[in-house]
């Protein structure tokens, strides 16, 4: 079956760490670009971080730059997200999603999401 | 950054209504454009990308037009499993970015 299954969200203080992961079966993961979307709790969607199918390449939004790292592991089939410094304001729901072969930048498959709270 | 923005916020519509539903980006997209749906709880669902283009799959109720800044998407007639809420997505440029979301709802 193709799909993602994400792991790693939880409960973390301000200032904190985690480490999400997003594992790939179904498809030959190295063939495509991976991106992180989040969406806040009742929100939308907010696009966080994609990366190109060797890892040569890494795009992240502002408001993550210089705290979030994206990277992959293809001999694993997975996707990671290091979240450092974690604020409120990155409470959401995870996404991974796989971008369309060809077409990067539309994300034709997604994970189910790993909730991600930041709270003291 | 692009901006973008949907309208209606909210549609209340009935079994069989045609819904429209319009994407505008802050600046020329192209026709870099995509259309998601999603429903509570669960994840997003590719629809329509490249403003047109049907993903596999989907039903051929939906359609999508437009190119440069404004973007429709159509569905042709309603049906109970469409209840969702929808999302344009823009894959221009770097941050994508996605509308605030269109609410369709039960009338």
């Amino acid at each position: 079956e193709v799909q993602l299954v994400e792991s790693g969200g939880g409960l973390v203080q301000p200032g904190g760490s985690l480490r999400l992961s997003c594992a790939a079966s179904g498809f030959t993961f190295s063939d495509y670009w991976m991106s992180w979307v989040r969406q806040a709790p009742g929100k939308g969607l907010e696009w966080v971080a994609n990366i190109k199918q060797d890892g040569s390449q890494k795009y992240y939004v502002d408001s993550v730059k210089g705290r979030f790292t994206i990277s992959r592991d293809n001999a694993k089939n997975s996707l990671y997200l290091q979240m450092n410094s974690l604020r409120a304001e990155d409470t959401a729901v995870y996404y991974c999603a796989r971008g369309q072969q060809h077409r990067n930048w539309y994300f034709d498959l997604w994970g189910r999401g790993t909730l991600v709270t930041v709270s003291s | 950054d692009i901006q973008m923005t949907q309208s209606p916020s909210s549609v209340s519509a009935s079994v069989g209504d045609r819904v429209t539903i319009t994407c505008r980006a802050s600046q020329g997209i192209s026709s870099w454009l995509a259309w998601y749906q999603q429903k509570p709880g669960k994840a997003p669902k590719l629809l329509i990308y490249a403003a047109s283009t049907l993903q596999s799959g989907v039903p051929s109720r939906f359609s999508g037009s437009g190119s440069g800044t404004d973007f429709t998407l159509t569905i042709s007639s309603l049906q109970p499993e469409d209840f969702a809420t929808y999302y344009c997505q823009q894959a221009n440029s770097f941050p994508f970015t996605f509308g605030p979301g269109t609410k369709v709802d039960i009338k």
